[in-house]
């Protein structure tokens, strides 16, 4: 199996732009996570999915973040408007109901000028 | 308050020797799991180890084990004859409520360990 996928690997946008971040679970898996690392506040959960429906929302920072999970091989993360603290390196992972850890992709590096 | 808490901002070590790194943790969970991932330079969180509240053993995985003390709520990660590739940052994470579904991990600031010749 290729692991979690995640694109793109590196985004740089300019203040107010739409930016969506896309990840491709483990085939299989039914729980998917999006992660959000910082300097200042480290790794943070931002939601989490289970069988494509969100379960736990209470990390996403505001209304300008959406994600989906429109069916088990596909999520996005969404930030409309970028603002440049939204600039961090995004990490999608998934896990399977019956194992313990969670794979993590390579992330996404976010940069808003 | 801080449900993982990595004591440690950095640490060296010499290659070849042991090296452990420290994590506490606070849950009012019976039923919870902890673990280990290593990011090296390169950005990718690495699964090490894990290890379940319930388990008697200490986790090992090849040079990796666990120290887990459930008294004192620690669970420090031991790295047995360290090698240069070992340099990275190891955060420790913890899954409340196995029982109950949960499955998002809580992750602790982390610890840079730098291996010299």
């Amino acid at each position: 199996d290729a692991g979690v996928i995640q694109s793109p690997r590196h985004e740089v946008t300019e203040m107010g732009q739409e930016v969506t971040l896309r990840c491709k679970p483990i085939s299989g898996h039914d729980y998917l996570f999006w992660y959000r690392q910082t300097m200042m506040r480290g790794l943070e959960l931002l939601i989490y999915f289970n069988n494509n429906v969100p379960i736990d929302d209470s990390g996403m920072p505001e209304d300008r973040f959406s994600a989906k999970m429109p069916n088990a091989s596909f999520s996005t993360l969404k930030i409309q408007p970028s603002e440049p603290r939204d600039s961090a390196v995004y990490f999608c992972a998934s896990s399977l109901l019956r194992t313990t850890e969670a794979f993590f992709g390579q992330g996404t590096r976010l940069t808003v000028v | 308050a801080q449900k993982i808490t990595q004591t440690q901002p950095g640490m060296f070590v010499q290659e070849k020797e042991a090296v452990t790194l420290d994590c506490t943790y606070d849950t009012s969970d019976q039923s919870y799991g902890l673990f280990w991932y290593k990011q090296p330079s390169s950005g990718e969180m690495i699964f090490l180890i894990y290890q379940g509240s319930y388990d008697e053993q200490n986790a090992t995985e090849g040079r990796y084990s666990l120290n887990f003390q459930k008294a004192r709520k620690s669970a420090n990660l031991v790295i047995s004859a360290s090698q240069l590739g070992d340099s990275a940052m190891y955060f420790c994470a913890m899954r409340e409520s196995l029982q109950g579904g949960r499955r998002a991990l809580t992750f602790g600031s982390g610890t840079r360990l730098q291996v010299q010749p």
